[in-house]
Parts: structure tokens; C-alpha cells; sequence
């Protein structure tokens, strides 16, 4: 079946890391998003890992994937005020064309 | 256009009624897709259309929701009779067709009394 699994909420301090986790069920995905939500706006593509990778990192941003236990994890370095959002993880399941998000993980950052 | 463009981006309808949103996909993106989002709570999957072929539509809740697109641009997602149930934002997606890269809209605020 198809399933994506998150946390609800993170609550950091400025200048921390967040490590946002997700679990999804599908084994035959082949891509795994995060995607940013800020307050009334759209979806934000961060980042993508292909499903033969275990670690992809672009600046302050690192995915890890263990494909095994199917759990997708996103780490923020030197987390900001400007992170605070909700982080949707989504697998793109093989053989298909639309992604499957999770409920979202509502990230706080405080001073 | 730059990006995902969806209008309009608020409306207030009441119950009963039709409602009309439009997607103006990434010029040249060639797969569009519909989800929805209810308050708090994460995205729904509509409908995906990739070019000619016939559309997915496994994620319509019912027959009062239908989509439609013009080629490989425009989409309008239309709700008949729309019901309280039916608030939610409505977002759009585009990609293109073998990108892995999909990306969204503002959305469309939809809020039915």
C-alpha cells in the first residue's frame, strides 16, 4: 500500500539542527521529496533523492535514506527563523506519476 | 510563464453552487496534476494528465468533481454542487514529462458556506 508517515511538529532553536524524519511504505519508489510550505503559500520543492542514493546534501540541506527500513530523513544545519514551515515528505512510487505526501511536519524555531 | 500560476486564488462560494479553477502550467511542462488540501492536513491526489494520453483520475472523490485540459496547457478543475467538505485548497502541479522535478502553484483558496 501507499503510506507516508511524519511527525507533526519540531520544535528547534535558532542556530540548531532540525532533523525532520519520514517513513513510507511503498518499496518500489523511486524518488523521495521534501517539499516547504510557509504560512498561505504553495509547495516549495527543496530537494529529491533518487531511490539508488543514500545521502544527497545542497548547502544547508542533508537527505539520508536507508532504503531498507524505507525512512527518509531531512536535516537542516544552522536552522533559521526563516525555516519555520511545514515540511512535507512525498514518495513518487514506481510506476506511477503522482507523489504521495505525508501530513506535514510543522517546524518551530525559536530564539 | 516563470511558474505554476492558479486563479483564482481565493473564492467564496456558496453551497450549491459550481466553481471553476484554472492551472496555467510551466510553459513546455507536459504533466499536470490536481491535489487537494484540507486545512491542517497534508495533500490529497486529484487527477494527473501527461500529454495525450487519457488522464488518471483514481483520485476524484466524486462526480462532482471533473478536470480538463487544453493540449499541454491550461487545466480547469471544476466541483458541481459544491458542498462544505469541498473547502480546501485546491493546488496545481506541473512537470515535464520525464522530469522528476514537479513543481506547485499558490493554489486556490476554496471556501464553501
Amino acid at each position: 500500500g501507499e503510506d507516508v508517515e511524519q511527525s507533526l511538529f519540531l520544535s528547534v532553536r535558532e542556530g540548531d539542527s532540525s532533523v525532520i524524519n519520514c517513513t513510507y511504505t511503498d518499496s518500489s519508489s523511486t524518488y523521495l521529496y521534501w517539499y516547504k510550505q510557509e504560512p498561505g503559500a504553495g509547495l516549495q520543492l527543496l530537494t529529491y533523492i533518487f531511490s539508488n542514493m543514500d545521502m544527497k546534501q545542497d548547502q544547508r540541506l542533508t537527505v539520508l535514506l536507508n532504503k531498507k527500513d524505507k525512512h527518509l530523513s531531512l536535516r537542516i544545519a544552522d536552522t533559521q527563523t526563516g525555516d519555520s514551515a511545514i515540511y512535507f515528505c512525498a514518495e513518487r512510487p514506481g510506476g506511477y506519476n503522482k507523489l504521495i505526501f505525508g501530513a506535514g511536519t510543522r517546524l518551530a524555531v525559536h530564539p | 510563464g516563470a511558474g505554476v500560476s492558479q486563479s483564482p486564488s481565493n473564492k467564496v462560494t456558496e453551497k450549491g453552487k459550481d466553481v471553476e479553477l484554472r492551472c496555467d502550467p510551466i510553459s513546455g511542462h507536459t504533466a499536470l496534476y490536481w491535489y487537494r488540501q484540507r486545512l491542517g492536513q497534508g495533500l490529497e491526489f486529484l487527477i494527473y494528465f501527461q500529454g495525450n494520453s487519457a488522464p488518471d483520475k483514481s483520485g476524484l472523490p466524486s462526480d462532482r468533481f471533473s478536470a480538463e485540459r487544453t493540449g499541454e496547457s491550461v487545466s480547469t478543475l471544476t466541483i458541481q454542487r459544491t458542498q462544505q467538505e469541498d473547502s480546501a485548497v485546491y493546488l496545481c502541479a506541473s512537470s515535464s514529462g520525464t522530469g522528476n522535478t514537479i513543481y506547485f502553484g499558490e493554489g486556490s483558496w476554496l471556501t464553501v458556506v
